[in-house]
């Protein structure tokens, strides 16, 4: 079956630009979550979703960033104003489970660079 | 001290040996604990969760130290497909219900020929 996935792959833009990365979950999963991963460094948490809401958002830097998921599939992740340090591979995951998450299925990722 | 903590490596062994990875965490309520494999420029995957018991997958085995606040990975007879970087993933209680799957920074693996 199909697994999550994320686009564009690969992302290129200018400092101050508006960025959107769009993940497709494994059809049936409630959980989603959003990850970045930076060169030599483990994936870090941004915001996970439990349906259409935000169950924990602490993991995103500073109102620059927005995540939405209106009807408890797709999610949008939005970067307003980007910055150099914005350049990351972002990582979309989803999960069966409720609560205490199990496996989490990643995607292979959106992969941005700032200039 | 950083929520979850591993040695980055990268470890190089040659094909055959045995090689074991560690993993610390700081938050004594976690309540789950995960090892993921990820390729270079792939995206992380589930290599195995790991028990308060211990448990082994064939040449992998993962054991869990709570009073330790430890997690190790354990991988014999190894392989060249086996390099890679390893990830302990811990879940890590937030508070109020919350929980929050906080990866290490990995534990690059190169198996040599």
């Amino acid at each position: 079956g199909a697994g999550v996935s994320q686009t564009p792959s690969n992302k290129v833009t200018e400092k101050g630009k508006y960025v959107e990365l769009r993940c497709d979950p494994i059809s049936g999963h409630t959980a989603l979550y959003w990850y970045r991963q930076s060169l030599g460094q483990g994936p870090e948490f941004l915001i996970y979703f439990q349906g259409t809401g935000a169950a924990d958002d602490s993991g995103l830097p500073n109102d620059r960033f927005f995540a939405v998921r209106p009807e408890g599939s797709v999610s949008t992740l939005k970067i307003q104003r980007t910055e150099r340090g914005d350049s990351a591979v972002y990582l979309c995951a989803s999960s069966l489970a409720r609560g205490l998450p199990g496996e989490l299925f990643f995607g292979e990722g959106s992969r941005l660079t700032v200039l | 001290r950083k929520e979850v903590e591993q040695d980055p490596g990268p470890f190089n062994v040659p094909e055959g040996a045995t090689v074991a990875f560690n993993c610390t965490y700081s938050n004594s309520a976690s309540q789950s604990f995960f090892w993921y494999r990820q390729d270079c420029r792939k995206e992380p995957k589930l290599l195995m969760s790991v028990y308060s018991s211990g448990n082994e997958d064939g040449r992998f085995t993962a054991q869990l130290n709570r009073a330790s606040q430890y997690i190790s990975l354990l991988i014999r007879d190894s392989k060249l497909s086996d390099s890679a970087t390893y990830l302990c993933v811990v879940n890590m209680n937030k508070g109020a219900g919350s929980y929050q799957l906080t990866f290490g920074k990995g534990t690059k693996l190169s198996v040599i020929p």
